[in-house]
């Protein structure tokens, strides 16, 4: 079955350790994206890709780091430099960018980092 | 950029009632996704409304775009227990991804 897959579910960092959360998805997708989530905060983009070896920064992308060298992989690194990285990490992926690409948007189901 | 407020925050109703979460954006409304959110899991789509007055139904869920109010509103008929998560509602906003509102807390209650 195509889908989005997320891994780990939980994470737990050391302060001052970089991380990597994976996310891959076998549904052909060009577009993939990174959203963070707090409580209370809704869905805030990180960085995006809608190709493969290019990517944008979203919104809050200080302290984060991708890579999109397969179109199937979109592996989100958390620094040292995040500030507050605890948080719930959500990857994405649609057809493309635009507006007939998210009706078909899938999401993963998250990875919900902690640091310690 | 674009905004979008949810309101209310969070809800409690007791099961069987009707309710309604509200979805109101910053700027002229393309395309207004609803989603659901089972808490620490992945989102759900529900529904995308793209016109005004658009009118779309799922099960006892329905939704709503009033375009010149530059709104949206999920209605949900006869809660039942299933019906509870979070509902985010999310907006196109031209060549980038969605933008999200902040969501809604929905907890039904017996």
């Amino acid at each position: 079955d195509g889908g989005i897959t997320q891994s780990p579910k939980y994470l737990f960092r050391k302060e001052g350790q970089n991380v990597t959360l994976s996310c891959e998805q076998n549904l052909n997708h060009d577009a993939m994206y990174w959203y963070r989530q707090d409580p209370g905060q809704g869905l805030r983009l990180i960085y995006y890709s809608q190709i493969v070896n290019d990517f944008q920064k979203g919104d809050i992308a200080e302290g984060y780091s991708v890579s999109r060298e397969k179109k199937e992989s979109f592996p989100l690194t958390v620094t040292s430099a995040q500030k507050n990285p605890t948080a719930f990490y959500l990857c994405a992926s649609s057809i493309d960018l635009y507006r007939s690409g998210w009706t078909e948007a899938f999401f993963g189901q998250g990875t919900r980092l902690t640091v310690v | 950029s674009q905004e979008l407020e949810q309101s209310p925050q969070s809800l409690i109703v007791q099961e069987g009632k009707n309710l309604t979460i509200n979805c109101t954006s910053s700027k002229t409304l393309y395309g207004l996704y609803w989603y659901k959110q089972k808490y620490g899991e992945g989102l759900i789509f529900l529904m995308m409304l793209q016109k005004g007055g658009e009118e779309k139904s799922h099960e006892k869920i329905t939704a709503k775009l009033d375009e010149k109010k530059q709104q949206s509103s999920l209605h949900i008929t006869a809660s039942q227990p299933s019906h509870a998560g979070i509902y985010l509602c999310g907006a196109e906003t031209g060549n980038t991804p969605l933008v999200f509102g902040k969501g809604t807390r929905l907890s039904v209650i017996a």
